[in-house]
Parts: C-alpha cells; sequence; structure tokens
C-alpha cells in the first residue's frame, strides 16, 4: 500500500523559500500511470491544486502560482519536491503531497500525505 | 479555470438520514469529477472518481451520479462516521479545482 509522508520546516520568512519533500513509499515513484502532486488548504476552504511532476521530471503548475514554483523529482530517494519562493503570509496553509492515478488520461487524487502545515511569519 | 461549486455549504443530518451534496461545474466536464471526504484534522480521501465509480473499500451506502454540469453525491443512509466535509473536484483539464467543501453535521 503506497503511502506518502510531507517533510520540511513549518515555519518560513516572508520572502522566502518553501521547501517541502514527499518519500513514496510501498511503491515505486517511476511509473507512468501516476502523477505526483502538491495540493495546500487553508482551514476551511476547499483544496488548492499547486502542480505536478511525473516521474521522467515533466511537469504541469497552476498558472496562478507558476511563477513562484518549481518541483523536482528523485527517483533513487523515491521522492518528489516543492520550491515555493517569494512567499507571503498568503502562502500559509496545510500542504499535502498526493498521487494522481491516471487512467485513459483522466485522473483522481489518492493517496494523500497526512499533510504538513507550513506558516509564512517574522 | 473551471469553477466548481457546491451546495449547500453545509447542512444538519441525523444517522439513517438519505443526504444529497451537489456540485456545479461552470462548464461541462463531462463525467470527470471526484468526491473526497474530510474529517477534521485528516488529509481528504477518495470516495468516487469519474462521477460514479467507487474506490475500494468505500461502503455501498455512498454512490455519484452526473454528466455535463451537474453532478451529486448521495449517501444512502448516514452512518455516524460519515459526518465530515465532502469536496467535489473536476478533472477535465488543469489546472484541477475543487468546490468549496459541503460539511455534514449531526
Amino acid at each position: 500500500q503506497v503511502q506518502l509522508q510531507e517533510s520540511g520546516p513549518g515555519l518560513v520568512k516572508p520572502s522566502q523559500t518553501l521547501s517541502l519533500t514527499c518519500t513514496v513509499s510501498g511503491g515505486a515513484i517511476s511509473s507512468a500511470d501516476y502523477s505526483w502532486n502538491w495540493i495546500r488548504q487553508y482551514p476551511g476552504k476547499g483544496p488548492e491544486w499547486i502542480g505536478y511532476i511525473y516521474f521522467r521530471g515533466t511537469t504541469y503548475y497552476n498558472p496562478s502560482l507558476e511563477s513562484r514554483v518549481v518541483m523536482s523529482v528523485d527517483t533513487s530517494k523515491n521522492q518528489f519536491s516543492l520550491n515555493l519562493n517569494s512567499v507571503t503570509a498568503a502562502d500559509t496553509a496545510m500542504y499535502y503531497c498526493v498521487r494522481e492515478v491516471r487512467s485513459s488520461a483522466r485522473g483522481w487524487f489518492d493517496p494523500w500525505g497526512q499533510g504538513t502545515l507550513v506558516v509564512v511569519s517574522s | 479555470d473551471i469553477q466548481m461549486t457546491q451546495s449547500p455549504s453545509s447542512l444538519s443530518a441525523s444517522v439513517g438520514d438519505r443526504v444529497t451534496i451537489t456540485c456545479r461545474a461552470s462548464q461541462s466536464i463531462r463525467t470527470f469529477v471526484n468526491w473526497y471526504q474530510q474529517k477534521p484534522g485528516k488529509a481528504p480521501q477518495l470516495l468516487i472518481y469519474l462521477a460514479s465509480n467507487f474506490q475500494s473499500g468505500v461502503p455501498s451506502r455512498f454512490s455519484g451520479s452526473g454528466s455535463g454540469t451537474d453532478f451529486t453525491l448521495t449517501i444512502s443512509s448516514l452512518q455516524p462516521e460519515d459526518f465530515a466535509t465532502y469536496f467535489c473536484q473536476q478533472a477535465l483539464s488543469p489546472p484541477w479545482t475543487f468546490g468549496q467543501g459541503t460539511k455534514i453535521e449531526i
């Protein structure tokens, strides 16, 4: 059973870079059947999709965040990462790493990591 | 971006009630909608994918239907463990977008 676990600082200063890593266990990250995603959520709100990366490095970012986001993948460690630069208080949220299962060019998010709260504050 | 609007935002219900949540897309998304359940302090979990397909382990009291712009998630007989927040998500085209959620309360 695949499990995802986020790691990284829980506190980031304004204007700095938020960096998170997701470790995938119980399955290989190297499959074209899956994309690897970051999703964030504000309290009481619906999730916001940040972007995805495939194991070969292909990425797609939400246009609303595209100018500040970089994702990377390390297949040797079964990990993928998120860098969000120039953060402000508006980036304070729960961040989830999530696998998207792809089938016939359509997908769904399963499973989700447990999430990590990132606070942007000086 | 495709907007997903859920209704109601919250509802009060009792154990044994039949509950229906609706999700409307801002344009046709055919049957490309997924549903998730989120309990307090936990990550969302997939319930139904592509409008009507059950995720493994999901009880049969949950069902999904709809196509085009209008979709429903129905719980046929509400159980205590079903009190949670439910989200729809469109899977037609990125950026993938979610509804704002429907919270089921006692």
